[in-house]
């Protein structure tokens, strides 16, 4: 099993440039989540997924967008990319409400540099 | 709403037991969790204890828990340089909507 994969592992973009960051899990979860992380701020949820076809805002979702293509793919989206916006961005997949103590499963992680 | 405080920084010499702290606000039922992170890679579980739970031991590795006090504290026994990482304190709160809240990550840094 892979686990959790994502693409791409580093990207540069210009301020205003859109582009899509793919994530896909093999483990059959119902959950999957968006994190970006920054120096001293630690994980910040972005977008969750509890469900296949259900999306909901996490703490930071300004910017933007996502979709759970299927119970598989969960992408995210900045349609007109900004230097704040520079971050590594984890994706994590877990079992979901129900599961015993939902542990959750991350992507080795895109590095993105908004210029 | 949940809150988890951890301090940042953490340096101890190898050989050494390193005891990393975190403060949790959430009351009812609980997991709670250490997440590791090494350098450039994504976070993978280390162990979690529920909040009924007072301690649980996995070979290096002691949690203890202060449900009083709302204290989590992870004791690594013997630290090794390989054991330098980010360690990060989550809790799930399971009568809600099961989203962890992670603290910021405490930096652990072992010298030879």
């Amino acid at each position: 099993n892979a686990g959790v994969t994502q693409t791409p592992k580093f990207q540069v973009l210009k301020t205003g440039q859109s582009m899509t960051l793919q994530c896909a899990q093999d483990m059959n979860h119902n959950s999957m989540y968006w994190y970006r992380q920054d120096p001293g701020m630690g994980l910040r949820l972005i977008y969750y997924s509890a469900s296949e076809g259900t999306t909901d805002k996490g703490e930071v979702p300004n910017g933007y967008n996502v979709s759970r293509l299927n119970k598989r793919e969960f992408s995210l989206r900045l349609e007109s990319a900004a230097p704040s916006q520079t971050s590594v961005y984890f994706c994590a997949s877990s079992e979901g409400t129900g599961s015993s103590y939902n542990e959750q499963f991350f992507g080795p992680g895109t590095r993105l540099t908004v210029l | 709403g949940e809150d988890v405080e951890q301090s940042l920084f953490l340096s101890v010499r190898e050989g050494d037991s390193s005891v990393i702290n975190c403060t949790y606000t959430d009351s009812s039922s609980t997991y709670l969790y250490w997440y590791k992170q090494e350098p450039g890679a994504g976070l993978q579980l280390l162990t979690y204890i529920f909040s009924n739970m007072d301690m649980k031991q996995d070979q290096r590795l002691t949690v203890l828990l202060n449900k009083k006090d709302k204290h989590l504290s992870l004791r690594i026994a013997d630290t090794q340089t390989g054991d330098s990482a980010i360690y990060f304190c989550a809790e799930i709160d399971v009568g809600g909507s099961y989203i962890p809240t992670f603290g910021r990550g405490t930096s652990l840094i072992v010298h030879p």
